[in-house]
């Protein structure tokens, strides 16, 4: 089945550093998307990504579709302690509403 | 800002008991589903409701597993006879399904089978 696969696994930046991540998949998509986890909680939506869409921003996210090569990014700029999360993309196939995840990537921001 | 809730937080049973996990979606959503995620893995898709009947669900989702709408808040997961594998968070999300797509979570549930 689709799944989402990121890459890399663990990122810590300093504060005010950018923080990029990657995704990949291996089948066409209707939409992908990111969501943060922070440790313990809930999933929380950051932001969709159209299979038409090539980026979208969203206050200081930006996230990247490149649907020939089937990958995605998250760019997390001027990054905060409070940006101290898992973050994971999840990919939405034509005809289903079933969120298929990534493993996940761990982002640790130091203050 | 409405949210999806879910009880209990942590639910610890013995194996072969049945557990039966809570859910109060957001109140004009119409998709419901569940997720689990066991320690260390990809959050893993269960199931999906809609309109009061499963629309879709997962090779995990097997007899053992069941979900029920009781009273149109509610939103409910039975494991029948739990098993140690079942360990793991679960999460409930809903959908309004008008176009936007975007499931929210609720907090999750920690399931422990001993």
């Amino acid at each position: 089945s689709q799944q989402g696969e990121e890459d890399p696994q663990a990122l810590s930046i300093q504060e005010g550093e950018n923080a990029t991540m990657n995704c990949s998949y291996k089948t066409s998509i209707n939409n992908l998307q990111w969501y943060r986890q922070n440790s313990g909680r809930g999933l929380v939506h950051l932001i969709l990504i159209r299979s038409n869409e090539r980026e979208k921003h969203s206050g200081r996210l930006r996230v990247t579709l490149d649907t020939s090569k089937k990958s995605s990014s998250l760019l997390i700029t001027a990054s905060r302690a409070a940006d101290t999360a898992s973050y994971f993309c999840a990919t939405v196939l034509y005809g289903n509403n079933r969120l298929a995840f990534g493993k996940g990537n761990q982002v640790v921001v130091i203050p | 800002e409405p949210e999806v809730t879910q009880t209990p937080s942590h639910q610890v049973t013995q194996m072969g008991q049945e557990v039966i996990l809570r859910c109060v979606p957001i109140s004009n959503h119409l998709y419901f589903y569940w997720y689990r995620q066991i320690l260390g893995q990809k959050v893993e898709f269960l199931v999906s409701f809609y309109n009061n009947e499963i629309s879709e669900k997962s090779e995990i989702f097997d007899d053992q597993f069941s979900v029920e709408r009781p009273d149109g808040s509610n939103f409910t997961l039975k494991i029948r006879s739990t098993k140690l594998e079942d360990s793991a968070m679960y999460f409930c999300a809903s959908m309004w399904g008008g176009g936007k797509n975007i499931q929210y979570f609720g907090a999750g549930t920690r399931l422990s089978v001993l």
